[in-house]
């Protein structure tokens, strides 16, 4: 079975600096894609950006990049130039290309951005 | 811009009672998705159906059912409402493998 784990619950970042969101997951497949999702305080929940794994170029989104690391099953998100609308839950996802489609989620970091 | 419509952000109801919870996409997708979603344990996918009259458990199916007679409608019901049922549920819709698109949340209490 797929699993998707953060083991970050809370983070917190001050304006303007940089913070990395991780991520990890487990899967038999070799061909999916990863997401990290942002859910700010007003709920509706919106893709950040996205991953085919089989592109081993790291995606990028202006200020928000992952880094892909398929032998180790890890997705972490960065956030550069830190923005108060940033604040928010992010939620990692998985899904595999083929077959049921089911989108799997982790449990989520709330990142706090400090004035 | 893809629009998935939930047709209440609040609803309260009572212990025992059916409830039925809509969702609305325009985008044509095949994909549909009902997930609840509590503090510490994320988002879990109760329902997903990935064509009209097609349906398939996720992980808690237990106390829910689903419809879905139209593609662009699918509705999570709740046959016999319980106060361990109090959460947010959340819809949402994709075509085929892309991301999928998110409706605002109906938190749900039973009382």
């Amino acid at each position: 079975a797929q699993t998707v784990t953060q083991s970050q619950p809370e983070m917190s970042v001050q304006e303007a600096e940089t913070v990395t969101l991780s991520c990890t997951y487990d899967t038999s497949e070799s061909d999916y894609y990863l997401f990290w999702y942002k859910q700010p305080p007003s709920r509706q929940m919106i893709l950040v950006i996205r991953q085919e794994a089989y592109k081993q170029q790291n995606a990028t989104e202006n200020r928000f990049s992952v880094n892909f690391q398929k032998a180790a099953k890890s997705f972490s998100l960065k956030i550069s130039d830190s923005q108060l609308g940033d604040a928010a839950m992010y939620f990692c996802a998985y899904r595999k290309r083929t077959g049921a489609n089911n989108l799997f989620f982790g449990t989520g970091t709330r990142l706090t951005v400090i004035p | 811009d893809v629009k998935v419509t939930q047709s209440s952000r609040y609803l309260v109801k009572r212990t025992g009672e059916k409830v039925f919870l809509e969702c609305v996409q325009d985008m044509d997708h095949e994909n549909m998705f009902w997930y609840r979603q509590d503090p510490g344990l994320g988002l879990r996918l109760i329902y997903f159906s990935y064509d009209v009259k097609m349906k398939e458990k996720g992980d808690i199916p237990e106390g829910y059912s689903v419809s879905r007679e139209k593609k662009e409608r699918f509705s999570l019901i709740l046959e016999s409402a319980s106060t361990n049922q109090t959460s947010m549920y959340l819809c949402a819709s994709s075509y085929r493998v892309t991301e999928a698109f998110f409706g605002q949340g109906t938190r749900l209490t039973v009382v």
